[in-house]
């Protein structure tokens, strides 16, 4: 099945603990993204990735980290979590780039920071 | 910039009415037109899409037509079912680009 994995689901951390949240997708694509979705602010983009090595910051990526070493998996690093950055996560992925193919989405990581 | 804008939520119809969640865009060129939808719990999924002006998007019922002239890509369903209960959310990407641009959303509750 074609698919975007994220995981943990679920995490619960204290502020400072570094973490990795991981995403991997098995539809061979070439363009991956990570997005936060907080209430009232809707989806905003952290990083995004056009391929092996080549990575971009999107909108808010202060306090995040990336890396992409395989064409497969783009993890998300959070150096020193902040409460700030309890949030909704998802990692995307789609074909080459946005244009006009549309996004395959994991099932999303619930991070709460405290 | 580019932007989108879609209507506020929450929308709360009755199992069968028909529903419009309305979807207008500002860009420069002929960018590609999204609906998404996102069931509680889950992440979003492309629900249609449209490349070009005219084009019509459809899947599981629900249609939206690419106009070019109004700036808009209206959601519709002739039917809903109260398993259309979900957020609703409009994108639109540039061709070659590397940006989606999401709308805040809309709520659809659908009561039996």
């Amino acid at each position: 099945e074609a698919q975007v994995t994220q995981n943990p689901r679920y995490l619960i951390t204290v502020t400072g603990k570094k973490l990795t949240v991981t995403c991997s997708q098995n539809m061979n694509h070439e363009y991956m993204s990570w997005y936060r979705q907080d209430p009232g602010l809707g989806l905003r983009q952290i990083y995004y990735s056009m391929n092996v090595e080549v990575t971009d910051k999107g909108d808010v990526p202060e306090g995040y980290k990336v890396s992409r070493k395989e064409k497969r998996n783009f993890p998300l690093i959070l150096e020193s979590p902040s409460p700030n950055q309890t949030s909704l996560y998802f990692c995307a992925s789609s074909y080459r780039d946005t244009g006009g193919y549309g996004y395959t989405f994991g099932s999303g990581t619930r991070l709460t920071v405290v | 910039g580019d932007s989108v804008t879609q209507m506020e939520g929450p929308v709360t119809l009755s199992e069968e009415a028909f529903l419009t969640i309305n979807c207008t865009y500002t860009a420069t060129g002929y960018p590609s037109l999204f609906w998404y939808v996102q069931y509680p719990g889950e992440g979003l999924q492309l629900l249609l899409k449209a490349t070009k002006a005219d084009d019509k998007g459809s899947n599981k019922g629900f249609e939206a037509t690419y106009r070019k002239e109004t700036t808009s890509f209206h959601l519709e369903k002739g039917s809903v079912q109260v398993s259309d209960s979900a957020v609703y959310f409009c994108a639109l990407s540039q061709t070659g680009g590397f940006k989606t641009i999401f709308g805040a959303g809309t709520r659809l509750f659908v009561k039996a």
